[in-house]
């Protein structure tokens, strides 16, 4: 029932860009992005809901397919602060208040 | 300032002995969720509760037991019966209706539970 995300590892040299895709065997309701530094708790980027409305980060971009069940998140010219572990979080459609995470993304950004 | 507490950040126990995991929120949620986070694995879904006196099971529920008889508060218990209960655990909350925000959760610091 997790949300599968891929890839789930990728480096990147400071300025390049990254694409995390996230996808559900259920029907999305919406959908979470978080990013997590080693021992911290995840922080908040950006809600996708059904019905094309985004709401989060200003420089962080993302899309949702409701059809495909799928939403990618877009990282451009990426950061050393943008290193962690990215997880996307669905809602699915269906009534109760359940949100349930892919296993992450692991996103290191070097020099 | 409003925000999720959780408490205590590190605990040890001897396996066979229940532990208990406070998780207290003063920004008004409806909904409160446990999370249990083990290396590759993502964030698991323990429990979840909408409303006051009310939750239901996540994924990984068994071994777990929860109460919800206040708004602010949601405390998780690993008993017994939790076969590998060493692991972060991670409450979250969040208002359902997005009335003040956007609906996004909101974590506290974490606990890390570890069995001898």
């Amino acid at each position: 029932q997790q949300p599968v995300q891929s890839p789930q590892a990728v480096i990147l040299r400071e300025g390049e860009d990254a694409v995390i895709n996230c996808s559900s065997s259920k029907a999305l309701y919406s959908v979470h992005w978080y990013r997590q530094k080693h021992g911290e708790a995840p922080v908040f980027l950006m809600i996708l809901l059904k019905g094309g409305e985004q709401k989060g980060h200003e420089k962080i971009s993302a899309s949702f397919n409701e059809k495909k069940q799928q939403s990618s998140l877009y990282l451009t010219a990426s950061q050393l602060s943008y290193s962690g572990t990215y997880f996307c979080g669905a809602r699915n459609s269906g009534g109760y208040q359940k949100v349930t995470f892919g296993i992450g993304t692991k996103l290191q950004v070097i020099p | 300032d409003g925000g999720i507490t959780q408490s205590p950040k590190y605990l040890f126990r001897k396996e066979g002995q229940n532990v208990t995991l406070s998780c207290e929120q003063n920004l008004n949620h409806d909904a409160m969720y446990w999370y249990r986070q083990d290396p590759g694995q993502g964030l698991r879904l323990i429990y979840y509760s909408q409303i006051v006196n009310d939750f239901q099971k996540g994924d990984i529920a068994e071994g777990y037991s929860v109460s919800r008889e206040k708004k602010e508060s949601f405390p998780l218990t690993v008993t017994s019966a939790q076969k590998n209960p060493t692991a972060f655990y991670l409450c979250a909350s969040r208002d359902p209706y997005g009335r003040t925000n956007t609906g996004e959760l909101f974590f506290g610091e974490g606990s890390r539970l570890t069995v001898l």
